[in-house]
């Protein structure tokens, strides 16, 4: 069974101290990494998609990795609007492989950014 | 363009009724995920719907059912409501089933059991 777990589960930071979360899995076949941020009472909005491990993505302050076990949310000099809950999620390749889309998530990194 | 849209937005219930919730994916979209996000946690697959049918399912019990129409739209029922159903019911949708978009998610249905 998919399995993903994120750390830590919340993180504080000052405006323009750059960290990262992450996104520890196991899938039997992995079809694709994905990192979700999530507003307070709103759905999942999509940031990135991973496939490979050694892959890189980025957006504006966010860059995510990935490798084989795990996968990585650099933030850098991040801003009070990048407060928001962090999901990253795995999609596994089924029997036969073939995939059905189903999106195993972690429980989410809250993210507060001070001024 | 406009995204995934669910309706209601929030929703009252007591124990033992039943409920039914709707979504309207995404232009262009054909498939339609169900998740189940309790408070402080991350969403939990219930079920996908394609072409009308049902492709998967997760660890969820019968009193939970779904449909699809021919529009794509769909509908999550929920039977025999019990007091741990209380939580956010999110929608997603994508293209179709081979394909490495990305599921995209409406802002979800507020379900509080009484």
């Amino acid at each position: 069974e998919d399995q993903v777990t994120q750390s830590p589960e919340a993180l504080r930071l000052q405006e323009g101290e750059s960290s990262s979360l992450n996104c520890s899995y196991t899938v039997s076949g992995l079809r694709g990494l994905f990192w979700y941020r999530q507003d307070p009472g709103k759905g999942p909005e999509f940031l990135f998609t991973l496939y490979s491990a050694g892959e890189e993505k980025e957006k504006e302050r966010l860059k995510a990795t990935l490798t084989k076990k795990e996968s990585f949310l650099h933030i850098t000099a991040p801003k009070p609007e990048d407060s928001a809950t962090y999901l990253c999620a795995v999609q596994g390749w089924g029997a036969g492989g073939t995939s059905y889309g189903k999106l195993t998530f972690g429980q989410g990194t809250i993210l507060t950014v001070h001024p | 363009d406009a995204g995934v849209t669910q309706s209601p937005t929030h929703l009252i219930k007591t124990r033992g009724q039943q409920v039914t919730l709707r979504c309207s994916p995404k232009s262009g979209h054909d498939t339609v995920s169900w998740y189940q996000q309790a408070l402080g946690q991350g969403p939990q697959f219930i079920f996908q719907y394609y072409e009308e049918e049902e492709r998967q399912r997760g660890n969820f019990p019968d009193r939970f059912s779904g449909h699809q129409f021919p529009n794509y739209s769909s509908e999550l029922n929920v039977n025999a409501l019990l007091l741990g159903d209380s939580a956010l019911y999110l929608c997603a949708s994508s293209p179709a089933l081979s394909s490495n978009q990305p599921q995209h998610f409406g802002d979800g249905t507020r379900l509080s059991i009484l």
